[in-house]
């Protein structure tokens, strides 16, 4: 079963911030937090993940709250090209697997 | 960098043929998956492999079959096709450190009718 929820649908203007949030109240202290997104059924691709420390990189940031049980995924700026599904994934440590169970995701429109 | 190619892309099978799905990766990752993904869902893990000559089980198994005999490819079989496995089908891979990214395929879409 998913690890974490996610709202279903969120809307950003285009050039505003998007905030996705995510939940993960079961998360393990030795589990890693993960955001893919998917375009138009793509593959999913990477965008960022974290442990404990908020992080950022040239697509994103990563803000996780210091309990750990939630985080919230940052587009600075979004753009029409960042409309898409985005799945936050909780990383599974059992049996040293690596597996990465995906919820149902969260589907940003952004609106000109 | 291909990354994680897989192959076919697109496929049409009749109901009870069989066909095997190939995803190769040049990373020299340890880890490989597969997923399937169902219109309007997240992506559902089937199998899984940990290192060459080892795949286990994932959420979803039943009707497919893998094998991993070499380390930069990972197969999915199906043995006898139903319609209820006509889906999008996603490979992907890593390096055995759970801080460290997935990479995944392009995905092939299949239709059993």
């Amino acid at each position: 079963d998913a690890k974490t929820t996610q709202p279903p649908s969120m809307d950003c203007a285009e050039g505003r911030a998007a905030n996705l949030p995510c939940n993960h109240s079961t998360i393990s202290g030795n589990e890693y937090v993960y955001w893919y997104r998917q375009i138009h059924s793509q593959g999913p691709q990477y965008i960022i993940h974290g442990l404990k420390n908020n992080e950022t990189n040239e697509m994103a940031s990563l803000i996780i709250t210091e309990d750990r049980k939630s985080s919230t995924l940052i587009l600075p700026h979004a753009t029409l090209r960042d409309t898409a599904v985005y799945y936050c994934i909780v990383r599974v440590l059992e049996s040293n697997t690596g597996k990465l169970i995906f919820g149902q995701g969260t589907t940003l429109q952004v609106k000109p | 960098n291909a990354g994680v190619t897989q192959t076919p892309k697109f496929r049409v099978l009749k109901t009870g043929q069989s066909m095997t799905l190939l995803c190769a990766q040049d990373m020299n990752h340890e880890y490989m998956y597969w997923y399937r993904q169902d219109p309007g869902m997240g992506l559902r893990l089937i199998h899984y492999s940990v290192g060459e000559g080892t795949t286990a089980k994932g959420e979803v198994p039943d009707g497919y079959n893998v094998s991993r005999l070499k380390k930069q490819n990972f197969l999915l079989g199906l043995e006898s096709a139903a319609p209820s496995q006509t889906s999008v089908y996603f490979c992907a891979s890593s390096r055995p450190y759970f801080n460290t990214e997935a990479f995944f395929g392009q995905g092939t879409r299949l239709t059993v009718v």
